[in-house]
């Protein structure tokens, strides 16, 4: 089993509409959880990260967490064109820190 | 903002030669990581160092080696290059514990023939 799981996608929304991008991970004691987003032929960008279970907004994203379920999503509030782009999950457990494969997000104008 | 400056953009070499990757960052940051990025597995840590001198294995360190002489300034050197080593490189640094990479750098493609 991958430490870090998500859905390859693609995931096609349209433009102004919620994009929902949903991360599990097996490591209970998982402690740290970050969310980068990664644009065709670019570096990952540190979008956001959250630590306590619940809900972080910044901007139009907001990062939902449920340690009792393990897994962690990224919401994307009135989603725009530039936001098309792969989006990878990360989970840190004390000094080890695991990406998922990424999904794949389209916003269709 | 903090910058990471990887040396090469892209770099071609060959199998058997001894590879240098070079990074710097500016922003004085504790933490530096060695990754890979290869089509369907993801990025996966090669090295990381949390202090000069420092340094721990990640999950695929075999064929690699890393140097940290300076906070600044992560080396990977790829001690003799083969085909399955062409691939992303990436490097990245972060300020914050529980560890993982805030700011990456450009990444340098390289290619083994």
């Amino acid at each position: 089993q991958k430490e870090v799981e998500q859905n390859s996608g693609p995931l096609s929304v349209p433009e102004g509409a919620i994009a929902s991008l949903n991360c599990t991970y097996s490591d209970r004691g998982s402690q740290s959880f970050f969310w980068y987003r990664q644009y065709s032929g670019k570096s990952p960008e540190l979008i956001m990260f959250i630590y306590s279970n619940g809900d972080k907004e910044d901007g139009r994203f907001t990062a939902q967490l449920n340690k009792a379920s393990q897994y962690v999503s990224l919401l994307i509030r009135d989603s725009q064109p530039s936001d098309s782009a792969t989006y990878l999950c990360a989970v840190g457990t004390g000094n080890q820190f695991y990406f998922g494969t990424g999904t794949s997000l389209t916003v269709i104008p | 903002d903090v910058k990471v400056t990887q040396s090469s953009r892209y770099l071609v070499k060959r199998t058997g030669e001894k590879v240098f990757l070079e990074c710097v960052q500016d922003m004085d940051h504790e933490n530096m990581f060695w990754y890979r990025q290869d089509p369907g597995l993801g990025l996966r840590l090669i090295y990381f160092s949390y202090d000069v001198k420092m340094k721990e294995k990640g999950d695929i360190p075999e064929g690699y080696s890393v140097s940290r002489e300076k906070k600044e300034r992560f080396s990977l050197i790829l001690e003799s290059a083969s085909t399955n080593q062409t691939s992303m490189y990436l490097c990245a640094s972060s300020l914050w514990l529980p560890i993982g990479p805030a700011d990456f750098g450009d990444g340098t493609r390289l290619s083994i023939l």
